[in-house]
Order: structure tokens, then sequence, then C-alpha cells
């Protein structure tokens, strides 16, 4: 059973704190990986995808892969009460594609 | 606008009887796909599409049906919805594969009595 697992949280930050999400994955043909953000009763958006080891930033985020591990995270710098959301990991070998069940994110004022 | 647009929102219905969930999307993606979310499971891909004809399961696609008739077009099809269909439903497209960036629709609330 290929899987993708996330801390469910709640993760409470304060305000401009760092907030770091992971995600840990068991297909290892596993070739694109993504973060989509989740507001209570919307629809998935993303927030950066990454298909090569190491990082890739974009603006206040930036996502980190290991392969090797089949671990990937999400840093969320100057945290803002708007990034408070569920964050889903979603991991994608060919067309099979596998979402996390969402680590939600409260960040304090 | 490129969007994906899903059809109902909200939907109550009875055990049995038959339902469509309309789904279209404006921005000639090849790949279509529908999920489920359930709390505490995430998001489950039903079925997909890779282009117009061409339809494969997913991780859970006991109970349902699609069709790709058009390629904008991805219906998906309950043809005896039973109470354990209830949950939320995401319709979604990408450019060639699930390994593309998905754009999702706004959702379809179901709930089967």
């Amino acid at each position: 059973q290929k899987e993708v697992e996330q801390n469910s949280g709640p993760l409470s930050v304060p305000e401009g704190a760092i907030a770091s999400l992971n995600c840990t994955y068991s297909d290892r043909g596993s070739q694109s990986f993504f973060w989509y953000r989740q507001y209570s009763g919307k629809s998935p958006e993303l927030i950066m995808f990454i298909y090569s080891n190491g990082d890739k930033e974009d603006g206040r985020f930036t996502a980190q892969l290991n392969k090797a591990s089949q671990y990937v995270s999400l840093l969320i710098r100057d945290s803002q009460p708007s990034d408070s959301a569920t964050y889903l990991c979603a991991v994608s070998n060919n067309n099979d594609m596998r979402f996390g069940a969402g680590t939600r994110l409260t960040v304090k004022p | 606008e490129a969007q994906v647009t899903q059809n109902p929102r909200y939907l109550i219905t009875v055990t049995g009887k038959k339902l469509t969930v309309t789904c279209s999307q404006n921005m000639n993606h090849e790949y279509m796909s529908w999920y489920r979310q359930d709390p505490g499971l995430g998001l489950r891909q039903i079925y997909y599409s890779m282009n117009v004809e061409v339809t494969d399961k997913g991780d859970v696609p006991e109970g349902y049906k699609v069709s790709r008739k058009e390629k904008r077009n991805f219906p998906l099809i309950l043809e005896s919805p039973s109470p354990n269909q209830t949950s939320l439903y995401f319709c979604a497209s990408s450019l060639t594969s699930s390994g593309d960036i998905q754009y999702f629709g706004a959702g379809t609330r179901l709930s089967v009595l």
C-alpha cells in the first residue's frame, strides 16, 4: 500500500515564527511532490511543487525534498494568521497521485 | 477565467437514487480526476482520465462510474448511492498527468440518507 504520512496537528505557531510541516512517503518511485493549502470548506490550492532533491524557495515558502529518506517538508517563514489552514502533502508516480491527510496549522496573532 | 466547475455544490439524496456530479474545465487539460475527502483520511482518488475515452480506477472506485466523451467534461456517476458515499468530492484537472499541477473545482458536498 502506497502511503503518504503527515502529522495531523494541530500545529500552532506565533505570528512571525517559522512553521515546519513534514511529510513522508512510501513509494520510492515517486517523482513529483506537491504542497497544497486548504482553508476550511474550500478546495485545495497549490503552494509549492518540487521534483528534485534539495530546497526550492518561493517567497516565504521553502519546500525541501530528500528522496533517499523519502521525506518532503514545507517551511513557512514569517507566518501570518492568514496562513492558518490545513496543508496537504501530495506525491505522484506517473498517474498515481496520493495525498496525505493534512496538517492543520494555526498561526496565533 | 481558467477554472474547473463542479455542479451541484451541495446534494442530499436517498439510498439507491442515481445521481451525477458534473465537472467541466476550460483549460484544455488532458488529465482529469475525481477525489473524495473524508475526515482523517485526506483526499483519495476515485477515478482518473488521461484523455478522451481513456479512464482508469484510482484507490476507491467501488460504487462509482465515470465517462470522458469530451475533453472538457468528466462526470462522476453514482448508480446506486449508499450512506458510505457521503463525502466531499473534488474534481481536478492538469495539463497532461497527475505529475503536473492540479487545479481543483470548488467541491460537491454529498449526503446520502
